[in-house]
């Protein structure tokens, strides 16, 4: 059974400091994906990594991925208030051409002014 | 494109009752997919579709049911409702292809049951 973990699952902040969030996965997915959530509003894509050694970035996010641990990080630099929200990892394996997602438990991000 | 759209936004069941969630996209995606999401925890697979006439079942399917008879339209049915199904659910969709499959939400529909 896959199971995906993140860590921390909340995480207090101050504007213009940096942090990492974990997400570790328990088997082999070919594709790691990281999602957004606003309270009371639905999930938005922010990055899909696709193999090992992936990185990819978006404004003052940066998302990683590391297949032989397991692990995909997301990193934030110089947080902004306007990025609080929740934030999910999803792990990904295929059957019949769909993609079953699993997600993590997520974590609640507060940047503070 | 609307992309993925939902019906009801809210409802309130009573134990026993049954309703219809509505999904539809016009993406033309083949994939879609239910999800609910309990309070502070991820989403959980109910249900999903490959394409019109195939479903097949996820991680908590007990207690629903599915049809695709179109690829636009996978309504999510709930035959007695239970307070255990108190939660908010997500339908997606996702497009054919490897390299670009990335799941789409819709806004979602809270379903309490009382």
């Amino acid at each position: 059974e896959l199971k995906v973990e993140q860590n921390p699952l909340f995480l207090s902040m101050q504007e213009g400091k940096n942090y990492t969030i974990y997400c570790n996965y328990s088997t082999t997915s070919d594709r790691l994906y990281w999602y957004r959530q606003d309270p009371g509003k639905s999930l938005e894509s922010l990055f899909v990594l696709l193999s090992n050694g992936a990185v990819k970035q978006e404004g003052r996010l940066m998302a990683s991925l590391d297949t032989k641990a397991r692990l995909s990080t997301l990193h934030i630099t110089a947080a902004v208030h306007d990025l609080s929200a929740t934030y999910f990892c999803a792990v990904a394996w295929r059957i019949q051409g769909a993609q079953k997602l699993v997600f993590g438990q997520g974590t609640r991000l507060t940047i503070n002014p | 494109n609307a992309g993925v759209t939902q019906t009801p936004k809210f409802r309130i069941l009573k134990i026993g009752q049954s309703m219809t969630l509505q999904c539809a996209q016009d993406m033309n995606h083949n994939y879609m997919y239910w999800y609910r999401q309990d309070p502070g925890m991820g989403l959980k697979l109910i249900y999903y579709s490959v394409g019109a006439g195939i479903t097949d079942k996820g991680e908590v399917p007990n207690g629903y049911n599915v049809s695709r008879s179109t690829t636009e339209d996978f309504p999510l049915r709930l035959e007695l409702a239970a307070p255990s199904q108190t939660s908010v659910y997500f339908c997606a969709s996702s497009p054919p292809g490897i390299r670009t499959d990335t799941q789409y939400f819709g806004p979602g529909t809270r379903l309490t049951v009382l």
